[in-house]
């Protein structure tokens, strides 16, 4: 595998900023993904990055750092809905290219 | 359009008993992928297809086999269940491996 690692868990406060890391090993690797996932529920999609520095889509962004092999996705203005598991996810050239996840961030908001 | 779906939702099967979970997309994706997903584990790639009539291997292969006989279907058999095949399987499928994966609902599955 790729060996993808994230937090298990993280809690945060409604309105704050919560930022999830992701590392990956390096070699051979194409694009990450992040995921959110609510309980009972199935994965959708956030962003990908493939190209070095961040992207941001409203409360989400996402940055990659290609030759540090990290990730991370930041939430900005946290709402209680926002509490999900967060899945990382790293593709590798000359593979398959299909995404291998890592075990996913649980994160909690409370008031 | 439905996106990817997936039958049953639920099933409860018996140590030794084969079964067929089903996934289809109307979107005319060429890539399709099933996972399993356990408590702690995170989704792992049990068998992916690239197109009609290829198919390859994950991450967790054993005891189960694919076929893709056309784009929009991509069915998954256990061959005989065990215990340890209980977990949550999804389907998904994209038209580009850059583009983002859409996941099915997911099946939910218990064996005894």
């Amino acid at each position: 595998g790729q060996n993808i690692d994230q937090p298990t868990e993280m809690t945060a406060t409604e309105g704050a900023i919560v930022q999830i890391n992701c590392t990956y090993q390096t070699s051979g690797f194409n694009g990450l993904f992040w995921y959110q996932q609510h309980a009972g529920e199935a994965p959708t999609f956030l962003s990908y990055n493939v190209l070095d520095g961040l992207e941001e889509k409203g409360r989400f962004s996402s940055f990659l750092s290609r030759s540090k092999g990290y990730s991370y996705l930041l939430l900005k203005e946290l709402q209680m809905k926002d509490s999900a598991s967060y899945l990382c996810a790293g593709q590798i050239s000359g593979g398959s290219y299909i995404p291998t996840f890592g075990r996913g961030t649980s994160l909690i908001v409370h008031p | 359009n439905a996106g990817v779906t997936q039958t049953p939702k639920f099933q409860v099967l018996k140590t030794g008993q084969s079964m067929t979970l089903q996934c289809a997309q109307d979107m005319n994706h060429e890539y399709m992928s099933w996972y399993r997903q356990d408590p702690g584990m995170g989704l792992r790639l049990i068998h992916y297809s690239v197109g009609a009539g290829i198919t390859d291997q994950g991450e967790v292969p054993n005891g189960y086999n694919v076929s893709r006989s056309t784009t929009e279907d991509f069915p998954l058999r256990l061959l005989s269940a065990a215990p340890s095949q209980t977990s949550v399987y999804f389907c998904a499928s994209s038209s580009d491996l850059q583009e983002t994966q859409y996941f099915g609902p997911g099946t939910r599955l218990l064996v005894l």
